[in-house]
């Protein structure tokens, strides 16, 4: 079992805080995205990335690829209430099926 | 237009019953999959079927059936439910990649959750 470990597993922040959120593995993988889940929904993809040490920005989310492409970081600037969620990481292994990680539960608050 | 729906969202129901979900998308994807989020919100991979065949099929239990009549449907029938059981079951879809065709990205429904009594 290719098993992604996630850390933290809860983060609690003020808004306006910066953030880093962590998946890591001992599997490389051809491929990683970040998804990020609401209460009651489905996970929503946030980014894909492909290539090792690549970086990949979305808003105020920056979301990089490890060199050896065995783990990944998620980080957000200046937090907002809006970004709190279920934020999950997922790897393949160059096919279609991907392995989930453990899960960060972000909760921002006003 | 929901991309993927499910239906129940809720069920709750006594242990040795026997039910169904059901998963339809109008994405025209032609792979389709059901996953199990625990309690601790962790995510795994159940089924996956592309084209009505099923291709990817983890370690579950044989009262776990999954049916697809055609490739925009795909339900998921658990006979003599266990307490064990009780989780929010998640559908999701995607293209088919071939292999080195890049990242496999799956669309998901707004889950089951399913109450074993």
């Amino acid at each position: 079992t290719q098993l992604l470990e996630q850390s933290p597993q809860f983060l609690s922040i003020q808004e306006g805080e910066n953030l880093t959120v962590y998946c890591n593995s001992s599997s490389v993988f051809s491929s990683l995205q970040w998804y990020r889940q609401e209460p009651g929904e489905g996970p929503v993809l946030l980014v894909t990335v492909v290539t090792g040490g690549e970086v990949k920005k979305l808003k105020r989310l920056t979301f990089q690829f490890g060199d050896a492409r065995k783990d990944s970081s998620l980080h957000i600037t200046a937090a907002q209430p809006g970004d709190t969620g279920l934020y999950l990481c997922a790897g393949a292994r160059g096919g279609n099926k991907l392995t989930f990680g453990t899960g960060t539960q972000l909760k921002v608050e006003l | 237009d929901t991309a993927v729906s499910q239906t129940p969202k809720y069920l709750v129901t006594q242990m040795g019953n026997d039910k169904s979900i059901k998963c339809e998308q109008n994405l025209g994807h032609d792979t389709m999959y059901w996953y199990k989020q625990d309690s601790k919100k962790f995510l795994k991979i159940m089924f996956s079927y592309n084209n009505k065949e099923l291709i990817i099929n983890e370690t579950v239990p044989n009262r776990f059936s999954p049916k697809s009549p055609d490739k925009a449907h795909l339900n998921l029938h658990i006979n003599s439910l266990e307490l064990g059981d009780s989780a929010v079951y998640f559908c999701a879809s995607s293209q088919w990649l071939s292999t080195g065709a890049g990242a496999n990205v799956l669309t998901f429904g707004a889950g089951s959750r399913l109450t074993v009594l």
